[in-house]
C-alpha cells in the first residue's frame, strides 16, 4: 500500500521560503511514476501546485511557476516542495500525491497545514 | 483554457441516491477526469478515473455504489444507497500537457 506523508513547519514569515518534504513508503518513487503538490486554502478549493517525474523533470501550475521549486531525493524515497516569497494567500493545507502516468492522483498523503504569519 | 465547472451543493436523503455533474470546457469534451472525495478534515481520496465514454475504473476499497458515467461534455458520479459517510466534498480532476486542472468541489449534504 502507498503512502505519503507530509512534513515541514507549520508557521513561515511573510517574504521567507516554505519548505516541505514528502516521504513515500510503500513504493520507490526511482521505479517510475509523477508526485504531485497540491494545496488547499481554508474553507476553498484544491489547487495545483506541480508535479515531478522520478527522473527529475518537473512542471508547474503557470500562476505559482515564477516561486515554486519542486524536487526529487530518490536515495530517501522522498519529494520536497520549496516555494518562495510567501504572503498570506500562501496559507493553506498542502497535500502531496502520486500522479498515475501523469494523469490523476491516485494516492495522497493526509496534509499538512501552513500558517504564514509574522 | 482547461477548466472543469461544477454545481456548488447538492443534497439527497439518507438512502437515496445523488448525481454529480463535472462539466469540460469549450474543446475539451473527450478528456477523462477523476472523482474524488473529501470528507470533513480529512485529505481527498481517489474514487475513478471516468473516460469520455462511460467506462471508469474505481480505486481500492471503494464500494460499488458509486459509479461514473458521461455523456458529451459532462461527466457524472452518482451514488446510491446513500450513507452519512458520504457527506463530503467531491472534486472533478482533469490534466492536459503539463497541466493539472481540478473543479471548485459540490458539497454533498445527507438529509
Amino acid at each position: 500500500q502507498v503512502q505519503l506523508q507530509e512534513s515541514g513547519p507549520g508557521l513561515v514569515k511573510p517574504s521567507e521560503t516554505l519548505s516541505l518534504t514528502c516521504a513515500v513508503s510503500g513504493y520507490s518513487i526511482s521505479s517510475g511514476y509523477y508526485w504531485g503538490w497540491i494545496r488547499q486554502p481554508p474553507g476553498k478549493g484544491l489547487e495545483w501546485i506541480g508535479s515531478i517525474y522520478h527522473s527529475g523533470s518537473t512542471y508547474y501550475n503557470p500562476s505559482l511557476k515564477s516561486r515554486v521549486t519542486i524536487s526529487v531525493d530518490t536515495s530517501k524515497n522522498q519529494f520536497s516542495l520549496k516555494l518562495s516569497s510567501v504572503t498570506a494567500a500562501d496559507t493553506a493545507v498542502y497535500y502531496c500525491a502520486r500522479l498515475e502516468s501523469g494523469t490523476y492522483f491516485d494516492y495522497w498523503g493526509q496534509g499538512t497545514l501552513v500558517t504564514v504569519s509574522s | 483554457q482547461l477548466v472543469l465547472t461544477q454545481s456548488p451543493s447538492a443534497s439527497a436523503s439518507l438512502g437515496a441516491s445523488v448525481k454529480l455533474t463535472c462539466t469540460l470546457s469549450s474543446g475539451h469534451s473527450s478528456y477523462a477526469i477523476a472523482w474524488h472525495q473529501q470528507q470533513p478534515e480529512k485529505g481527498p481520496r481517489y474514487l475513478m478515473k471516468l473516460n469520455s465514454d462511460g467506462s471508469h475504473s474505481k480505486g481500492d476499497g471503494i464500494p460499488d455504489r458509486f459509479s461514473g458515467s458521461s455523456s458529451g461534455a459532462e461527466r457524472y458520479l452518482t451514488i446510491s444507497s446513500l450513507q452519512s459517510e458520504d457527506e463530503a466534498d467531491y472534486y472533478c480532476q482533469t490534466w492536459g500537457t503539463g497541466i493539472q486542472v481540478f473543479g471548485t468541489g459540490t458539497k454533498v449534504t445527507v438529509l
